[in-house]
Parts: structure tokens; C-alpha cells; sequence
């Protein structure tokens, strides 16, 4: 039972195209997050969702678009992919009223953008 | 705002050997401190926090880190390498209330050697 799960794990598209990462988390969690990992695999928060409402965003650009139907899903949208788009972006959970800050995180989604 | 540095890139030990890896914080308040672990193609896992209780905290895997706030330091150790332990290790740091914004280092690479 995948505590955090991604899909799809592999993603390559061309420039100019739109894309979708769906993450859904069976924990119970209340919180739910985007982080980015470049090339030089330096990890950057994106997005926080907490009880369905935006408290994070890092100054990601406008063509990036974070959608929370409900608290266990937390999907991550795309427009107009750029070549600097091309990471492995990682969705994470966690109980916000437990203090500790512990995230759980999915297993990646590699984006290539060609 | 809050950072850390990891010292060291890539550590390299041989099977048996200690383990250090060294991790250096700053915050204007009083940090939560994690080392997350990532085997290649894989997600992150928690392998241990600190979150103001005990200074020295144990983990999964036979790994601990002592939080030294003269120094600003949360070095992880083990004891005794093993060859699974091979794996990029990043130390990361939030405050509260974050929710879950953790800030990384840059990731240590361990190879270790028969």
C-alpha cells in the first residue's frame, strides 16, 4: 500500500506543451506539498496545501498551477513547458497539527522536456 | 530565513568504516532538523529528526545525529558502514510554523567500498 503515490513516474514531452502530475496520499494527512529537484538534485518547496487552501507558494511561475480537489489529492499542472521545467518533481504529505514538520514523500515523477 | 550546508559532496568509506556526514544550520529560531535518505530512482526517506527534545537522536538504520546549537551542527554518524547504506543523504531544517516548508542542503553523496 503506497503510503504516497505519483503518476506518472516518467514524463517526456516537447516545448510548448501542456502536462499534468497527479499525487495521491492515503495517510490521513491534512498537508500536502510540490518540491522540485534540479539537475545538481537541489531540493526547493513549490506548493503547500493545507485542508484544500494554498498557505505555500515559492514563486513559482504562473504556468505552474497546483489543484487540490480534495485532502488526499494534490495535482500539479503545467502550461507551456519550458526546457528549464525538466526535473524530477516530488509530492509530499504530512500532519500539519503533529508539529513536527515530518513529510512523507512519493517516489518522484521525472519531467523531460525536449 | 533559515539554511543549511552540507559539507562534502561525496564521502567515501569502506564497508566497517564510521560514517560522518556533516551538517551545518543557520536560523534566527529555534530549528526542527531531519536527514532525509535517497537511493537512486527512488523517493526520500526520513531517517531521523530533531524536533527540541533529546540532543542526540537515533534513527532507522542504525544511523544518529547529535544537534549541537553551539555549533550549529546536525552530523549524522553510524558506526559501522554498510554496503545498502550507499545513497545520497540531504539534510534539511524548518521552523515553525512552516507547515512543512523544509529548506535542504545540498546532498551527500555515500559510496561505500568493499
Amino acid at each position: 500500500d503506497t503510503a504516497v503515490s505519483q503518476t506518472p513516474k516518467y514524463l517526456v514531452t516537447q516545448m510548448g506543451n501542456d502536462k499534468s502530475i497527479k499525487c495521491e496520499q492515503n495517510l490521513g494527512h491534512d498537508t500536502m506539498y510540490w518540491y522540485k529537484q534540479d539537475s545538481k538534485k537541489f531540493l526547493k518547496i513549490m506548493f503547500s496545501y493545507n485542508n484544500k487552501e494554498l498557505i505555500i507558494n515559492e514563486t513559482v511561475p504562473n504556468r505552474f498551477s497546483p489543484k487540490s480537489p480534495d485532502k488526499a489529492h494534490l495535482n500539479l499542472h503545467i502550461n507551456s513547458l519550458e526546457l528549464g521545467d525538466s526535473a524530477v518533481y516530488f509530492c509530499a504529505s504530512s500532519q500539519a497539527s503533529s508539529g513536527a514538520n515530518v513529510l512523507t514523500f512519493g517516489a518522484g515523477s521525472r519531467l523531460t522536456v525536449l | 530565513a533559515q539554511s543549511v550546508t552540507q559539507l562534502g559532496s561525496h564521502v567515501s568509506v569502506s564497508e566497517g568504516a564510521l560514517v560522518l556526514l556533516r551538517c551545518n544550520y543557520s536560523s534566527s529560531v529555534p530549528p526542527y532538523l531531519f536527514w532525509y535518505v535517497q537511493y537512486p530512482n527512488q523517493g526520500l526517506q526520513l531517517l531521523l529528526k530533531y524536533t527540541s527534545a533529546a540532543t542526540l537522536v537515533k534513527g532507522i538504520n542504525g544511523f544518529e545525529a547529535e544537534f549541537k546549537k553551539s555549533e550549529t551542527s546536525f552530523h549524522l554518524t553510524k558506526p559501522s558502514a554498510h554496503m545498502s547504506d550507499a545513497a545520497e543523504y540531504f539534510c534539511a531544517v524548518s521552523v515553525l510554523p512552516s507547515y512543512g516548508k523544509l529548506t535542504f542542503g545540498q546532498g551527500t553523496i555515500l559510496t561505500v567500498h568493499p
